[in-house]
């Protein structure tokens, strides 16, 4: 059974930091692409980062550019991401997500964000 | 980046109807369109990916269809689970991008 924990979320201050973590279960994580995905609490859902496994490239939104890195840790199953100069719009559950299942030198166009953790919530607020 | 129109936002429909919503893409996105549904206090689940392929253990009536700029998801029979908020998400590029959520209730 694939599960995903996310951790590391709280109430930061304006212009602070946070890292969160996110422990992966019941599949290969290596061969993965993986995503965090945010939401305010009772809006809508906003991608916000990926990091594509077999090559190591990173994506992020415009949003959080510059701000925010995501990083990860096959040997400890684990994805990352370091929120840097969080702001009042930044407050959100974030959630981490599988993206793609990627062999070789690509990745399986079809399925995308199969399974998500349950999510942490980052208030920042002074 | 690629916009998604969700339509409607909100939907009231009763125990054992069939309901359609809609998303279309600022541009073509061939069949790289996702439905997530949702709800409250909880992560969103996966439904269909690649616009018309049921997700492992989704019941049968829950069904997609379209490519390019135009997509539905349909849900018969509805019954009181389903009642949640959906999202499309398109992932033909980056940024993916979400649909802005039909929430379904019961009427």
């Amino acid at each position: 059974e694939v599960q995903l924990l996310e951790s590391g979320g709280g109430l930061v201050q304006p212009g602070g930091s946070l890292r969160l973590s996110c422990v992966a279960s019941g599949f290969t994580f290596s061969t993965y692409a993986m995503s965090w995905v945010r939401q305010v609490p009772g809006k809508g859902l906003e991608w916000v980062s990926s990091f594509r496994s077999y090559d190591g490239s990173t994506f992020y939104a415009d949003s959080v550019k510059g701000r925010f890195t995501i990083s990860r840790d096959n040997s400890k199953n684990t994805l990352f991401l370091q929120m840097n100069s969080l702001g009042a719009e930044d407050t959100a559950i974030y959630y981490c997500a599988t993206e793609r299942y990627c062999s070789g030198d690509s990745c399986h166009w079809d399925h995308y964000l199969d399974f998500w953790g349950q999510g942490t919530l980052v208030t920042v607020s002074s | 980046d690629i916009q998604m129109t969700q339509s409607p936002s909100s939907l009231s429909a009763s125990v054992g109807d069939r309901v359609t919503i809609t998303c279309r893409a600022s541009q073509d996105i061939s069949k790289y369109l996702a439905w997530f549904q949702q709800k409250p206090g909880k992560a969103p689940k996966s439904l269909i990916y690649a616009a018309s392929s049921l997700q492992s253990g989704v019941p049968g009536k829950f069904s997609g269809s379209g490519s390019g700029t135009e997509f539905s998801l349909t849900i018969s029979s509805l019954q009181p689970e389903d009642f949640a908020t959906y999202y499309c998400l398109q992932y033909r590029s980056y940024p993916p991008t979400f649909g802005q959520g039909t929430r379904l209730e019961i009427e």
